[in-house]
C-alpha cells in the first residue's frame, strides 16, 4: 500500500536555528498538508498546498514557516528560527484530488527544540 | 468555524466487551467525518470515514461508526474489544465544500484490559 514518507523521524535543534522537515507524498496525490501535534494535545492543521502554491493556512502558520515542493517528489516544511514552543510532532499528509477524501498521513517527525 | 468534541479523555473497557468512543461535531454545511488511530510513536492511521449514504460506516479492524445528523455525532464502536485496540483515537471533520483541512478532536485514549 502506498505510503507518505517523512524524514527524519526525530530532530533535535537549538532554539533560533532553521529546520527543514521533509515529506514524500504518495506519487499520484495532488494535495499536500502539514499538521502538528504538541505532546498530549490535539492534531492541528498548519497548511495545505496545491498546484505549487499554498491553498490554505492556519493562524499558526506565520512568517516563520514556509513550504516548498522543490522537485516532483518532495514536500518540505521550513521553520526559519525555531522556538521552544515549536517542539511537536509534525505530520505530512496527502490526498489525490478534489473528490478523494482519503487523507494519508506520514508517521511524523518529532521536533525537539532545546 | 468547524469543531470536534471528544468528551472523554480516556475510555476503559475489558477485553471482549463492546466499546464506544464518542465524537460530536459542529460545521456549517454537510460534514465529512473521519476516525484515525494513533499507536505510540506512530503516525495517524485511517480507520473509517463518512461522506454520504448509509449512516453506519464499517472500517478497518472491525470498527464501525454511526453518523447521527440530528445529534451531530459520529461515535466509534466495536462489538468486542481487543487488548491490541489500546491506542489514541481521533475524530476529525471537514465540510463538503470549501476548506479542505481536517479539524481534529482532542483525542480519546482507549485502554482495553485483559
Amino acid at each position: 500500500e502506498p505510503e507518505v514518507t517523512q524524514t527524519p523521524s526525530h530532530q533535535v535543534t537549538q532554539m533560533g536555528q532553521e529546520v527543514i522537515l521533509r515529506c514524500v507524498p504518495i506519487s499520484n496525490h495532488l494535495y499536500f498538508y502539514w499538521y502538528r501535534q504538541i505532546l498530549g494535545q490535539k492534531v492541528e492543521f498548519l497548511v495545505s498546498f496545491y498546484n505549487n502554491e499554498i491553498s490554505e493556512k492556519s493562524e499558526i502558520f506565520d512568517d516563520q514557516f514556509s513550504v516548498e515542493r522543490p522537485d516532483g517528489s518532495n514536500f518540505t516544511l521550513k521553520i526559519r528560527s525555531t522556538k521552544l514552543e515549536d517542539s511537536a510532532m509534525y505530520f505530512c499528509a496527502s490526498t489525490r484530488g478534489t473528490s478523494d477524501y482519503g487523507y494519508t498521513f506520514g508517521s511524523g517527525t518529532r521536533l525537539t527544540v532545546v | 468555524a468547524q469543531s470536534v468534541a471528544q468528551p472523554e479523555d480516556q475510555v476503559n473497557v475489558a477485553e471482549g466487551n463492546p466499546l464506544t468512543v464518542k465524537c460530536t461535531y459542529s460545521v456549517s454545511g454537510n460534514p465529512y467525518l473521519f476516525w484515525y488511530v494513533q499507536y505510540p510513536n506512530r503516525g495517524l492511521q485511517f480507520l473509517l470515514k463518512y461522506i454520504t449514504g448509509d449512516n453506519l460506516v464499517k472500517g478497518s479492524y472491525g470498527f464501525e461508526a454511526e453518523f447521527n445528523k440530528s445529534q451531530t455525532s459520529f461515535h466509534l464502536k466495536k462489538p468486542s474489544a481487543l487488548v491490541s485496540d489500546s491506542a489514541l483515537y481521533f475524530c476529525a471533520v471537514r465540510v463538503e465544500t470549501g476548506r479542505r483541512a481536517l479539524t481534529f478532536g482532542s483525542g480519546t485514549r482507549l485502554q482495553v484490559q485483559p
